[in-house]
């Protein structure tokens, strides 16, 4: 079955730097977009990054832009989000999400599985 | 500007049903949307996706329970014959290249 597992999370300082990682199984890792989407605490669903199939193509929020780049290891199955110059209001659950369409380029982003998410807290 | 419109909250009791609402801004009735469900302390379930064609199609093992009907701009996910673990938060997302955009959900209180 479909497996998607964030991990990476914690506390960090202002200005700081993290990585998560979400380990994917249950799927063929290469051929599915994946992203990012966040949760304030009490707050909805905010999207954050995405990426596509091959990796070619990447996409960000404005609020991370600039900031927060993703990324994909097809051989570890691995999706990857470096955030650097962490804020307070990046404080969020952070989730990774499949999109339900394998090899699609764009305008197909409805996520069919998503993983548990990892809580980062930016606070000094 | 793309943007889904959800009622904070709605209710119904035990056994019932209820309709929950997605509205897709102005110039965007046309769009595809999916509901995703989330209960207390857990990350989101994808319930169901909508298609432009009015098809739909539901994640692994929902419950024929959970449906989905559209009107204009307007998609609707019912639920019937409630059950306690019903009670979560709804929320609809739609996508166009390069952004995805989700609805500020509503908070099913099952009674």
């Amino acid at each position: 079955q479909v497996q998607l597992v964030e991990s990476g999370g914690g506390v960090v300082q202002p200005g700081r730097s993290l990585r998560l990682s979400c380990t994917a199984s249950g799927f063929t890792f290469s051929s599915y977009g994946m992203h990012w989407v966040r949760q304030a605490p009490g707050k909805g669903l905010e999207w954050v990054a995405a990426i596509s199939f091959v990796g070619s193509n990447r996409y960000y929020a404005d609020s991370v832009k600039g900031r927060f780049t993703i990324s994909r290891d097809t051989s570890k199955n691995t999706l990857y989000l470096q955030m650097n110059t962490l804020r307070p209001e990046d404080t969020a659950v952070y989730y990774c999400a499949k999109e339900g369409k394998a090899y699609c380029s764009g305008d197909c982003y409805s996520f069919d599985y998503w993983g548990q998410g990892t809580l980062v807290t930016v606070s000094s | 500007q793309l943007v889904l419109t959800q009622s904070p909250s709605a209710s119904a009791s035990l056994g019932a049903s209820v309709k929950l609402t997605c509205t897709l801004s102005s110039g965007h009735s046309t769009y595809e949307i999916a509901w995703h469900q989330q209960q207390p302390e857990k990350g989101p379930r994808y319930l169901m996706k909508f298609n432009s064609d009015g098809s739909h199609s539901k994640g692994d093992g929902i419950p024929d329970r959970f449906s989905g009907s559209s009107s204009g701009a307007e998609r609707y996910l019912t639920i019937s014959s409630l059950q306690s673990e019903d009670e979560a938060d709804y929320y609809c997302q739609t996508w166009v290249t390069g952004n995805v955009v989700f609805g500020g959900g509503t908070k099913l209180t099952v009674l």
